[in-house]
């Protein structure tokens, strides 16, 4: 079956750094990617939108100079969070959308943690 | 912007019940997904419908596409200790591709 596979799973940081996540396909493509964020005990809000070869779509509230989304590839989307704050901490989850009709496939999510 | 309700928000149970959750949503969407996540790794999918009034099992999964496609339910048969997680149902926009999750329903079996 479909497999997304996202690095890192957890991370580190210190306040003002910047952190850069991959989310890969690796048995399809995928010409659509979201990012998602998880407070703990909350549900998956939808970040962004990530099209290979155009801009992302953010949604309302998420700063785009914030979270830099690069798609450059039918397998591969980054999000980077840059400058990153505590209160940026939290598990970030991509999903990647195959050709086929209403095909997601989660990664295993990413714990990030600034200091 | 769409929000999806999904309740019971947690439930504790005895192992062998039955459970069910729904979720309901002031607009429309073109497939219903549900979903179980355990700690610390990403949602699984369970159930995915695709046509109003749909009805897909699996194993101990039922899950159904309400007909004004604005709600869905899930049930689990005969709940066993692995049950343990929490389920997410999620609305899909062909137009956007976007998912929409609900909050979840925490799930907790005695054995």
């Amino acid at each position: 079956g479909a497999v997304v596979s996202q690095h890192p799973s957890w991370v580190i940081c210190k306040s003002g750094t910047s952190v850069k996540i991959e989310c890969r396909s690796l048995d399809f493509q995928a010409t659509t990617m979201f990012w998602y964020r998880q407070f703990p005990k909350q549900s998956l809000m939808l970040m962004a939108t990530s099209n290979e070869g155009s801009k992302a779509t953010y949604e309302q509230g998420v700063e785009k100079d914030k979270f830099l989304i690069n798609h450059a590839s039918l397998t591969l989307s980054t999000l980077t969070v840059t400058s990153a704050h505590p209160e940026d901490s939290s598990f970030y989850i991509c999903s990647a959308r195959d050709l086929g009709l209403y095909g997601y496939t989660f990664g295993s999510g990413t714990r990030l943690t600034v200091v | 912007g769409q929000q999806l309700n999904q309740s019971p928000q947690s439930m504790f149970i005895q192992e062998g019940e039955d459970v069910s959750m729904n979720c309901t949503s002031s607009s429309i969407f073109n497939t219903w997904l549900w979903y179980k996540q355990d700690p610390g790794e990403g949602p699984v999918l369970l159930i995915a419908l695709y046509k109003a009034g749909e009805l897909t099992s699996n194993g101990r999964l039922t899950a159904q596409f309400g007909i004004t496609r604005k709600d869905s339910f899930l049930n689990i048969s005969a709940s066993i200790p692995s049950d343990v997680g929490i389920y997410f149902c999620a609305g899909g926009s062909s137009n956007t591709g976007k998912l929409i999750f609900g909050q979840g329903t925490t799930l907790q079996v005695k054995p």
